[in-house]
């Protein structure tokens, strides 16, 4: 198994443009999951699907993100305008909740620069 | 008040020592607790959970949860330089709800 895959691996832009991160999670895990991680903040959930359908985006900083799950296989996390804000890394991660626990998988993350 | 809280870092040891990283919460509702390892430019992995209260040993590592206080910790006995990592606790609440809360994960180094 490839693990979660998440590209690209760096992207640096401008404020003001579009950005489009991806994720492919494990196949066969039902839930997946959008963190952002600064070291302010630390790990920030920003957003879960389960089974394709979003469940909580409370942790969505404002309109500017939005997120989509098309298929169990295939995610997108989208920032549009972008601003320097923004930067930090993002990690996507999947699991699958069994009877007693899941545990996440992370992908390595996309490490995002807004200039 | 943050649901978690994590003691800051970093934390700089020598090799062989017995290391000691803990966590408060705040939700008493949380039934599953977690220590995540980060390496440096990567995701976090699992290390090791426990249910509910209790201790889980694995190897060097144990874990311990005390819910009547909100505390739990993590020690590493013989600590090696490998174990240098940004060490994460993470809890859920049991049920359909399985998403994890992070603290701010403290930063371990170990000196050869």
């Amino acid at each position: 198994d490839a693990g979660v895959i998440q590209s690209p691996r760096h992207e640096v832009t401008e404020m003001g443009q579009e950005v489009t991160l991806r994720c492919k999670p494990i196949s066969g895990h039902d839930y997946l999951f959008w963190y952002r991680q600064t070291m302010m903040r630390g790990l920030e959930l920003l957003i879960y699907f389960n089974n394709n359908v979003p469940i909580d985006d409370s942790g969505m900083p404002e309109d500017r993100f939005s997120a989509k799950m098309p298929n169990a296989s295939f995610s997108t996390l989208k920032i549009q305008p972008s601003e320097p804000r923004d930067s930090a890394v993002y990690f996507c991660a999947s699991n699958s909740w069994g009877r007693s626990y899941g545990s996440y998988t992370f992908g390595s993350g996309t490490r995002l620069t807004v200039v | 008040q943050k649901e978690v809280e994590q003691d800051p870092g970093p934390l700089s040891v020598p090799e062989g020592a017995i290391v000691s990283l803990n966590c408060t919460y705040s939700n008493s509702a949380f039934q599953y607790f977690m220590w995540y390892r980060q390496y440096s430019r990567k995701g976090p992995e699992l290390l090791m959970y426990t249910y509910s209260s209790g201790n889980k040993e694995d190897g060097r590592f144990t874990a311990q949860v005390d819910k009547s206080s909100k505390y739990i910790s993590l020690f590493i006995r013989d600590s090696q330089p490998s174990d240098s990592a940004t060490y994460l606790c993470a809890m859920s609440v049991t049920g359909a709800n399985s998403k994890l809360t992070f603290g701010k994960g403290i930063t371990l180094s170990v000196r050869p």
